[in-house]
């Protein structure tokens, strides 16, 4: 129950692509769905967060799209670069305010 | 900027020694947490303070233990590092507000530390 599922564990894409992310979770005490992005060497940054009664929130090219009923949230990268290749983490938020990591999907974005 | 430092970046000890790795954080924010993440994994929550409040992990062994002296210092301490140990060491912090509850977490850089 306390698991975030994440997929796929790589991915690549072409420059200009939109790689999407996935994330599946049980807990409904979840209340909290940030993404980190982690570069090599580097500690997570976190990229962007969304609360349940939301079902879509974008900022700049990064999107997340959240299905509260069936328990998913996903991220989407629009116009992908080569700078955003990197390992991309989500997470949640349970009732004890800890996060709950996903496995972690590394993407790579070719020129 | 306020942000969350952490030194060494890099931290090489030997099988046995004691090694302590220290964390900052210019964001005065009242929850500080300790994870470990090894290759092509995702962080491993070792322990975290809530203000002077210690509350250790269930799985995390005795060999780690960890100081916070006032709100803007954490230190994690190795007691006797072993080759497991070898993996990169994150901090991160957060602010717990009452009624609200505790918002994102911001990592530091991380330290990777070596065990020979």
């Amino acid at each position: 129950q306390q698991q975030v599922k994440q997929s796929p564990q790589s991915l690549i894409v072409q420059k200009g692509g939109i790689p999407i992310i996935n994330c599946a979770y049980e807990n409904t005490a979840f209340d909290y769905f940030p993404w980190y992005q982690q570069f090599p060497g580097k500690g997570p940054a976190l990229l962007i967060a969304i609360r349940p009664d939301v079902s879509e929130k974008k900022e700049g090219r990064f999107t997340i799209s959240f299905n509260k009923s069936a328990k998913q949230f996903s991220l989407h990268i629009m116009d992908s670069q080569p700078g955003d290749s990197a390992t991309y983490f989500c997470a949640a938020r349970g009732a004890t305010n800890k996060l709950i990591f996903g496995t972690g999907t590394l993407l790579a974005v070719q020129p | 900027d306020a942000m969350v430092i952490q030194n060494p970046r890099y931290q090489v000890t030997q099988f046995g020694k004691p090694v302590t790795l220290s964390c900052s954080q210019t964001l005065n924010h009242n929850v500080m947490y300790w994870y470990q993440q090894k290759s092509s994994q995702a962080p491993k929550l070792l322990f975290h303070y809530y203000d002077k409040d210690f509350n250790n992990e269930a799985d995390t062994p005795d060999n780690f233990q960890s100081r916070r002296p006032n709100t803007s210092f954490c230190f994690l301490d190795i007691r006797s590092p072993g080759l497991g140990d070898a993996a990169m060491y994150l901090c991160a912090t957060s602010r717990d507000l009452v009624g609200t509850g505790r918002e994102t977490q911001y990592f530091g850089p991380g330290t990777r530390l070596l065990v020979l």
